[in-house]
């Protein structure tokens, strides 16, 4: 059984602070990665992929993945409250893609 | 289209109903992938497809679930003699192609909302 493990939080930061996201799978073959954000009663939106090692950045979101260690990080830098949201986790084995439970965050004015 | 579409978008039953459940994949979009997310859950694997080929259903909780895409485009999710616990979001997403090394994308649809009473 595959497994992608997230705490579920809540996770609470205040506006302009840094948000820590932090993801780990079971698979040692798992290909790629990916952090969608939900909005309650929304559908999950990509907001980053990541298939190797090290940081990836784009805006205010920075990626991160060790492979080694079987864990994938997401920051969001200068946190507003429009980040509150929902944060899953994705990885792929090439074939299909297996989600986490999901990160809530709350940004808090 | 410009993005997956899905429909309807909220769906009631009666326990015992059969319900079908659409998705429009982006178009050009092989590989075509449903899902199954309950409430403060992460979605849950169904199904997918690579063009009109059913690559993968172990995801499927019982046999009164059957998806198709006939033509490799658009896809029905059928759920037969609809149950309380069938009661959730369906999730349809697409992707450019599986394999490769995974490096391609999903996006998802909004959603169907099954309510079954």
């Amino acid at each position: 059984q595959k497994e992608v493990e997230q705490n579920s939080g809540p996770l609470s930061v205040p506006e302009g602070a840094i948000a820590s996201l932090n993801c780990t799978y079971s698979d040692r073959v798992s290909q790629s990665f990916f952090w969608y954000r939900q909005y309650s009663g929304k559908s999950p939106e990509l907001i980053m992929s990541i298939y190797s090692n090290g940081d990836k950045e784009d805006g205010r979101f920075t990626a991160q993945l060790n492979k080694a260690s079987q864990y994938v990080s997401l920051l969001i830098r200068d946190s507003q409250p429009s980040d509150s949201a929902t944060y899953l986790c994705a990885v792929n084995d090439g074939n299909q893609f297996y989600f986490g439970t999901g990160t809530s965050l709350t940004v808090i004015p | 289209g410009a993005g997956v579409s899905q429909s309807p978008r909220y769906k009631v039953a009666k326990r015992g109903q059969d319900v079908a459940l659409r998705c429009d994949p982006i178009s050009g979009h092989v590989s075509l992938f449903w899902y199954q997310q309950a409430l403060g859950q992460g979605p849950e694997f169904l199904t997918y497809f690579q063009n009109e080929a059913q690559l993968d259903k172990s995801g499927l909780p019982s046999d009164r679930f059957f998806a198709e895409r006939p033509e490799g485009s658009v896809s029905t999710l059928k759920i037969q003699r609809t149950q309380q616990e069938d009661s959730a979001v369906y999730l349809c997403a697409s992707s450019l192609a599986v394999g490769a090394g995974g490096r391609y994308e999903q996006y998802f649809g909004p959603g169907t909302r099954l309510t079954v009473t």
